[in-house]
This record gives structure tokens, C-alpha cells and sequence, in this order.
């Protein structure tokens, strides 16, 4: 079936550090791949997707590009804020939205 | 309206009794989806609504939970007989289509505590 494994957190990073948040999948045919993310308090929300091989979806300086060969979606900013702290969830569908069990992401001033 | 709306926000209940969720979604979106998080784990799909009807229902923990949509809009998701282990965050969302890349937005969430 479908699945989606991401690391496990929590991430604890100083501000301005560089982030990576790895993700791979399991899936029959071409999923398409997103991130959303939820921050304290808050609901889940999208922060960027990618529906076909080599897409790079981007949003608020983060990334991550859909690998096809490797069938990975790794999320990656350059240089993380405070503000950037939450929970980030990987997710690949094909209806419904499957889920990683999400990372925990810490930013330390 | 402008998002997923879901009501209650907060519901504290005792073990045993029935509770009903309710989720608005996303004026003109065709597809609704019900998931579960319990503290510290990921979201766990429930069901999944194409108009009215739900052509996938395998994430439903048991027998006790049920969900219905009426008039391609409104959704209701009832627990009976609720267990302490039922207690999470209930999440409702919609997306336009129900097709692979479309987004899908989520409400904020019901949360259910069975004391």
C-alpha cells in the first residue's frame, strides 16, 4: 500500500541554521507530494506540494523536489527562524492523503 | 464560507455516551475527508467523502464510529459509546476535487476528550 516515512523528531536547531527534513515514500503509480505544516495552536496547512517527477515546490524559503529514482521528497530551507518552529507533516495522495507521523521542528534564538 | 469549519472546537464527554462532530467544508468542494490525531502520533485517515457518498471507509476504528453527508456539503461524524482511547483531534477537510494533486484544506479541528 501507499506510506509515507519521514524522520523522527523533534529537530532542534539554532536560527539561521540549515534544515533538512527527510521523506520517503511507498506508492503504486505517480502520487503527487506535499508538505503541510502546523504550528503551535494552529490547524494543518499546506506549504508547498509537487505532482510530478523533478517538480520543486517552494514556499515561505523552503523546498523540497519530487525524486522519482530515489522516491524521496526531502523538505529543506536555508536558513531557519524562530517563527519556523512546528510540526511538519509529509504526505503523498492518491485519495486519501496519506501522512508521515510528522517531525517536530524546534528553533532556537 | 472562506474555510472547513468544524464544530465543536472543544468537547469534553464521559465514557460511554455518544458524540456528534460536525464539519462545513469548503463552499463547491466536491470531496471531504475526516482524519484523527491523538497526541504525539500522526494523522490517522478515517473516511472519505466523494459528494454524498464515501468510497472509502477502511480507517474507521470500529463500529462505533459512523459518518454521513448530506447534500454534498455538510458532514457529521458520530462516535458511540465513546472510550477514553477515543480522545484526539478530530480534523475535517476538503479539497475541490477529489483527484490526486488538488490541495486539501483542513479545518481546525475538533478536540475530543473522554473522561
Amino acid at each position: 500500500g501507499n506510506s509515507v516515512t519521514q524522520m523522527e523528531g523533534p529537530v532542534t536547531l539554532s536560527e539561521e541554521a540549515f534544515l533538512t527534513i527527510n521523506c520517503t515514500y511507498t506508492a503504486t503509480g505517480y502520487p503527487s507530494l506535499f508538505w503541510y505544516v502546523q504550528y503551535p495552536g494552529e490547524g494543518l496547512q499546506l506549504l508547498l506540494k509537487a505532482t510530478k517527477a523533478d517538480d520543486k515546490g517552494s514556499n515561505k524559503g523552503f523546498e523540497a523536489t519530487y525524486r522519482k529514482e530515489t522516491t524521496s521528497f526531502h523538505l529543506e530551507k536555508g536558513s531557519v527562524q524562530v517563527s519556523d518552529s512546528a510540526v511538519y507533516f509529509c504526505a503523498l495522495t492518491h485519495l486519501p492523503l496519506v501522512f508521515g507521523k510528522g517531525t517536530r521542528l524546534s528553533v532556537i534564538a | 464560507g472562506a474555510g472547513v469549519s468544524q464544530s465543536p472546537s472543544n468537547k469534553v464527554t464521559e465514557k460511554g455516551k455518544d458524540v456528534e462532530l460536525r464539519c462545513d467544508p469548503i463552499s463547491g468542494h466536491t470531496a471531504l475527508y475526516w482524519y484523527r490525531q491523538s497526541l504525539g502520533q500522526g494523522l490517522e485517515f478515517l473516511i472519505y467523502f466523494q459528494g454524498n457518498s464515501a468510497p472509502d471507509k477502511s480507517g474507521l476504528p470500529s463500529d462505533r464510529f459512523s459518518a454521513e453527508r448530506t447534500g454534498g456539503s455538510v458532514s457529521t461524524l458520530t462516535i458511540q459509546r465513546t472510550q477514553q482511547e477515543d480522545s484526539a483531534v478530530y480534523l475535517c477537510a476538503s479539497s475541490s476535487q477529489g483527484s490526486s494533486g488538488n490541495t486539501i484544506y483542513f479545518g481546525e479541528g475538533s478536540w475530543l476528550t473522554v473522561v
